[in-house]
């Protein structure tokens, strides 16, 4: 299963748009990368997940480059309320449901 | 549509005692998957269970068991509890089991063992 590396933390100031980057050099032809939320003592909350190129929905995007070695999951304009902690991860398609979470990206919003 | 449910939310147990924790996935989804959540780290795999048959297992001692029901609500156990049970033991459940279905998780379990 391909490691996944992000950054600890990061801060931004509300309404700015925040883009956070996760490195994963090993993943597979058959992998798809995901991105989940937490806030303190809740579940995590899927946010996105794509294969290649660029994903959008309603609250994120996710971009993959072509050698798909590592993804940018963007917040465009944050909130106070999308401080949270941000999860990049790789799953093998067509297997059973592991998630392995790392350690995350901890966002700090500010005013 | 009601979401994940997670029974009881809080719980304190004494090293040596015994736990069991419930989970109730959303109508419809068939797969119930159990992580532990250890204070500042990201969660970890214990159990994926699919049509009441187990189909994944984590790096958990035999301690930690599991099993889900034919209403596809689950039980976790961990016996002979230890201080670094202490955490955070998150239910997921998702339509077919897949790892690339989206997980719902539950609002937890938080496990506090003196």
């Amino acid at each position: 299963l391909a490691k996944t590396t992000q950054p600890i933390s990061m801060d931004s100031y509300e309404g700015q748009e925040v883009n956070i980057t996760c490195s994963h050099n090993n993943i597979a032809t058959n992998d798809y990368i995901t991105w989940y939320q937490q806030f303190p003592s809740q579940g995590p909350r899927f946010i996105i997940q794509g294969y290649k190129t660029k994903v959008t929905n309603e609250v994120a995007s996710l971009f993959i480059p072509a050698d798909r070695k590592s993804s940018t999951l963007s917040l465009p304009r944050v909130s106070l309320s999308d401080t949270a902690v941000y999860y990049c991860l790789v799953a093998q398609t067509g297997t059973a449901s592991k998630l392995t979470f790392g350690t995350g990206t901890r966002l700090q919003v500010t005013l | 549509d009601a979401g994940v449910t997670q029974s009881p939310t809080h719980l304190i147990k004494t090293r040596g005692q015994q736990v069991t924790l419930r989970c109730s996935p959303i109508s419809g989804h068939k797969s119930v998957s159990w992580y532990q959540q250890v204070l500042g780290q990201g969660p970890q795999f214990i159990f994926q269970y699919y049509e009441k048959e187990e189909r994944g297992r984590g790096n958990f001692p035999d301690r930690f068991s599991a099993r889900q029901f034919p209403n596809y609500s689950s039980e976790l156990n961990v016996n002979a509890l230890l201080l670094g049970d202490s955490a955070l033991y998150l239910c997921a459940s998702s339509l077919s089991g897949l790892s690339t279905d989206t997980q719902y998780f539950g609002p937890g379990t938080r496990l506090t063992v003196l």
